[in-house]
């Protein structure tokens, strides 16, 4: 199974973007999704769990949604240090094992 | 101050083994699934493995099964991963991560990382 993202996303500071993430009924159909943020030389950092609850200490400019098999994270007023890769993630049901996204990088113009 | 403190990546020659371990502190270790993530230079992340709360119950990628072997010490709130059969495809930097699993599986997710160890693979 594959979480499917764009592989880049730009937009100007204070702007929004949105990242997409298509799944299947065996991942995100039927499992919470979560979003994890990488910052450049950095390990992982949970943003998102259970679809749209913000991790503890992330900024509300942060927020997720979920429909059937796809998700999104939106970024709102957009700041250089939002610069990352992104990755949405869930448990896949038929693999019994966790996927990762492709990954999704974001760039402040 | 939770923490988790990845050890034991190193270089290492194809076929050979290596012993990654993972030093939990600030938190009741005994009371989380624990899990592996790797990422390889220049890619994505890819999950490694995850082991319950008493290690009864163990997953892994399909890459890795039978040739990885997660474990755990609730005692020594230590995370293990040994690496065996090692290929250059496991050339990443290895993360430990605590995680939280339903007891339907409906949600899992990790909310806390190491910096990672790297493992090198080459000859």
């Amino acid at each position: 199974s594959v979480l499917t993202q764009p592989p880049s996303v730009s937009e100007a500071p204070r702007q929004r973007v949105t990242i997409s993430c298509s799944g299947s009924s065996s991942d995100i159909g039927n499992h919470a999704v979560n979003w994890y943020q990488q910052l450049p030389g950095k390990a992982p950092r949970l943003l998102i769990y259970y679809d749209n609850l913000l991790s503890s200490g992330v900024s509300d400019r942060f927020s997720a949604s979920k429909s059937g098999t796809s998700a999104s994270l939106a970024i709102s007023v957009l700041q250089s240090e939002d610069e990352a890769d992104y990755y949405c993630a869930a448990w896949d049901g038929s693999l019994s094992g966790y996927i990762f996204g492709t990954g999704t990088k974001v760039t402040v113009l | 101050e939770v923490q988790l403190v990845e050890s034991g990546g190193g270089l290492v020659q194809p076929g050979g083994s290596l012993r990654l371990s993972c030093a939990a502190s600030g938190f009741t270790f005994s009371t989380y699934w624990m899990s592996w993530v790797r990422q390889a230079p220049g890619k994505g992340l890819e999950w490694v493995a995850n082991i319950r709360q008493d290690g009864s119950e163990k997953y892994y990628v399909d890459s890795v099964r039978g040739r990885f072997t997660i474990s755990r010490d609730n005692t020594k709130n230590s995370l293990y991963l040994q690496l065996n059969s090692l290929r250059a495809e496991d050339t990443a930097v290895y993360y430990c991560a605590r995680a939280e699993m339903a007891t339907t599986y409906y949600f899992y997710y990790m909310d806390v990382w190491g910096t990672g160890t790297t493992v090198t693979v080459s000859s």
